[in-house]
């Protein structure tokens, strides 16, 4: 069954520091994998996705992630943080195989201070 | 961008009276679309997939009685929260695939309070 951990409930980075949410995954062939953010009693907007075709996925808003199969990781970073970046952060895994189904991992609230 | 919508964003209602809430693909068609619900400051718990012209299949523990789904049409799917109570409030979010890297797009969310 697949999986997704992301390490870290909570990350706080001062503005203008790098940013890296750690996400690990659990699966028997690599998958798509995603990164999505959402803001207070908002829904969720994707972030990036990986779906093959290149190992270092460049997103939305100045993040990237790097799939590295051999650590089954997929970790966020951005260089440098912004305030606005202060949000929830949930890292998702879905089956090639199709059905669609998509596993969320538990979230990491990003904190940003001045 | 492929837009999803849902209605209402917020509904309170009185414990026992039942509340629907539409997902609505509103430049594409999904055959498919899910139900999400999270709980303050936690993930989303995925409920049910809500399959056009069939039935619902649901996640495990999700009572479905209690959570009764349809997808009406190619673009637009309802979950009907029966008889609520107050441990049913809750964030209830939808999303819809589209592409082939099953990439979801999801509605803004419906917070319902039961009082």
């Amino acid at each position: 069954a697949q999986s997704v951990t992301q390490l870290g409930s909570h990350v706080s980075v001062s503005e203008g520091a790098l940013v890296l949410l750690r996400c690990n995954y659990s699966s028997s062939v690599p998958p798509y994998l995603f990164w999505y953010v959402q803001y207070p009693n908002q829904g969720l907007q994707l972030l990036l996705k990986y779906t093959s075709a290149a190992t270092l996925v460049k997103g939305i808003n100045g993040f990237e992630a790097e799939f590295k199969k051999s650590e089954t990781s997929f970790h966020l970073t951005k260089p440098s943080a912004h305030m606005s970046d202060a949000a929830e952060y949930f890292c998702a895994v879905s089956d090639r195989g199709g059905g669609f189904k998509t596993i969320f991992g538990a979230g990491t609230r990003l904190f940003v201070k001045a | 961008g492929a837009v999803v919508s849902q209605h209402p964003s917020r509904v309170i209602c009185k414990s026992g009276t039942s509340v629907k809430i539409e997902c609505r693909s509103l430049d594409f068609q999904a055959t498919t679309m899910f139900w999400y619900r999270q709980f303050p400051k936690q993930s989303l718990m995925l409920m049910a997939t809500s399959n056009e012209g069939s039935k619902a299949t649901y996640e495990q523990g999700v009572e479905k009685d209690k959570f009764l789904i349809n997808h009406a049409s190619l673009t637009l799917s309802t979950l009907t929260v029966t008889s609520a109570h107050p441990e049913d409030s809750s964030f209830y979010i939808c999303s819809a695939p589209r592409g082939g890297a099953n990439e979801q797009f999801f509605g803004p969310g419906t917070r319902l309070t039961v009082l």
